[in-house]
């Protein structure tokens, strides 16, 4: 089936690192992603992992795949106000024209 | 240099009513997406054409109907609107990349409002 979860809120203090999780279901995913929604914007591609990578480094951003247990997560280091948003995950189905299957999106907030 | 655009950005209407929404991009791609946000912000897909053609098409009103007069456009025009239509329409755009890296950039979004 095709289904992706995510938890809907997180908090955490300027300076800090976030962790947001993911799970899905769909074992034949190409490509996992991570996308931002600022509010009244669209989405924007944040970073994004092959399936056949545990892990990838991008700045501050730092993605875990475990693909044994269908687990993805972002980690943001030294979160800034500025990193406030909605967080999507999104796994890429394998054949066809690539449909993404999103998460319901983690709301990210960030207080001083 | 807008890169996928949306029109118009806000639309509020009676039940009843037909509207339409456009996208353009002028990334050069060949595939377009239309997604429906609710207010608890899911993001399902509803349509994809490529190059014209309808690729996806999922459980969606036949209210709901998509066209794509050339791969830089698809609108999306919806009839007999009703109260659980509104949502934020996302347009987005991606290269046709089969069973390989696809990523979407997506328009800023179309506030519909049914009252």
């Amino acid at each position: 089936g095709e289904d992706v979860e995510q938890s809907l809120f997180l908090s955490v203090r300027e300076g800090d690192s976030s962790v947001i999780n993911c799970t899905y279901t769909d074992s034949s995913s190409t490509y996992l992603y991570w996308y931002k929604q600022e509010p009244g914007a669209g989405l924007q591609l944040l970073t994004y992992i092959f399936s056949n990578m545990d892990m990838k480094q991008d700045q501050r951003l730092t993605v875990l795949l475990n693909k044994k247990d269908k687990h993805l997560s972002l980690r943001i280091a030294d979160t800034q106000t500025g990193d406030s948003a909605i967080y999507f995950c999104a796994e890429g189905l394998r054949g066809g024209y690539n449909k993404l299957i999103f998460g319901a999106g983690t709301r990210l907030a960030v207080h001083p | 240099d807008t890169a996928v655009s949306q029109t118009p950005k806000y639309l509020v209407t009676q039940m009843g009513n037909d509207k339409s929404i456009k996208c353009e991009q002028n990334l050069g791609h060949d595939t377009m997406y239309w997604y429906k946000q609710d207010s608890k912000k899911f993001l399902k897909i509803m349509f994809s054409y490529n190059n014209k053609e309808l690729i996806i098409n999922e459980t969606v009103p036949n209210r709901f109907s998509p066209k794509s007069p050339d791969k830089a456009h698809l609108n999306l025009h919806i009839n007999s609107l009703e109260l659980g239509d509104s949502a934020v329409y996302f347009c987005a755009s991606s290269l046709k990349a089969p069973s390989s890296y696809n990523e979407q950039f997506f328009g800023p979004g179309t506030r519909l409002t049914v009252l």
